[in-house]
């Protein structure tokens, strides 16, 4: 299974951009890269997911590098509510399993 | 679709005890999974079905656990016996099969073994 590799906490004043970057390094040719976040205890949100072209959808941008080994989601204009865990996946093979790794800790502030 | 339901949203229940989780996947949705979560492990894939056939199970922690899909439109989780160690959050998520599709969790069954 491919893994991924985030940053454990990251930062961002409210209002900024919020850029949360994910190394792939092992991702195969045909697997998509997505994210999900947790706000709380609540179940994970899913946010977007990509191949190999950027994503954009309402809630974020996925800018993926050419060579797939790395990714990042970024929040346009954050706020107190995007406070939450974010988790990059690499979606296994040809099946429909997402394996969650530990995720990024964001806190929006102020 | 109201969303991927999961019942009930707390359970209390004594060491010994059996425990039934359930789950009621978005309609139209072919594949469903149940993942637990704690601080120490943080969210663990148990168990995923894929056309109410469970595809892989490797994640079962122990054959207390059992997981069925009897139709596709309902799955339990059971525990028999309950230990204080099983206390966790447990997800239940479905997604249509594909390449290009994205998984809908529910909100979760907060589970404390006493």
């Amino acid at each position: 299974d491919a893994k991924t590799t985030q940053p454990t906490s990251m930062d961002c004043a409210e209002g900024r951009a919020a850029n949360l970057p994910c190394n792939h390094s092992t991702i195969s040719g045909n697997e998509y890269v997505y994210w999900y976040r947790q706000i709380h205890s609540q179940g994970p949100q899913y946010i977007i997911h990509g191949l190999k072209n950027n994503e954009t959808n309402e809630m974020a941008s996925l800018i993926i590098t050419e060579d797939r080994k790395s990714s990042t989601l970024i929040l346009p204009h954050a706020t107190l509510r995007d406070t939450a865990v974010y988790y990059c996946i690499v979606r296994v093979g040809n099946t429909d399993k997402l394996i969650f790794g530990t995720g990024t800790r964001l806190q929006v502030f102020p | 679709d109201a969303g991927v339901i999961q019942s009930p949203r707390h359970e209390v229940t004594e060491m010994g005890q059996e425990v039934t989780l359930r789950c009621k996947p978005i309609s139209g949705h072919n594949s469903l999974f149940w993942y637990r979560q704690t601080m120490m492990r943080g969210l663990e894939l148990l168990i995923y079905f894929n056309n109410n056939v469970p595809i892989d199970d490797s994640g079962m922690p122990e054959d207390r656990f059992s997981a069925k899909m009897p139709n596709a439109s309902f799955s339990t989780l059971k525990i028999q016996p309950s230990e204080p160690r099983d206390s966790a959050v447990y997800f239940c998520a479905s997604t249509l099969t594909g390449w290009n599709t994205e998984a809908f969790f529910g909100q979760g069954t907060r589970l404390t073994v006493v």
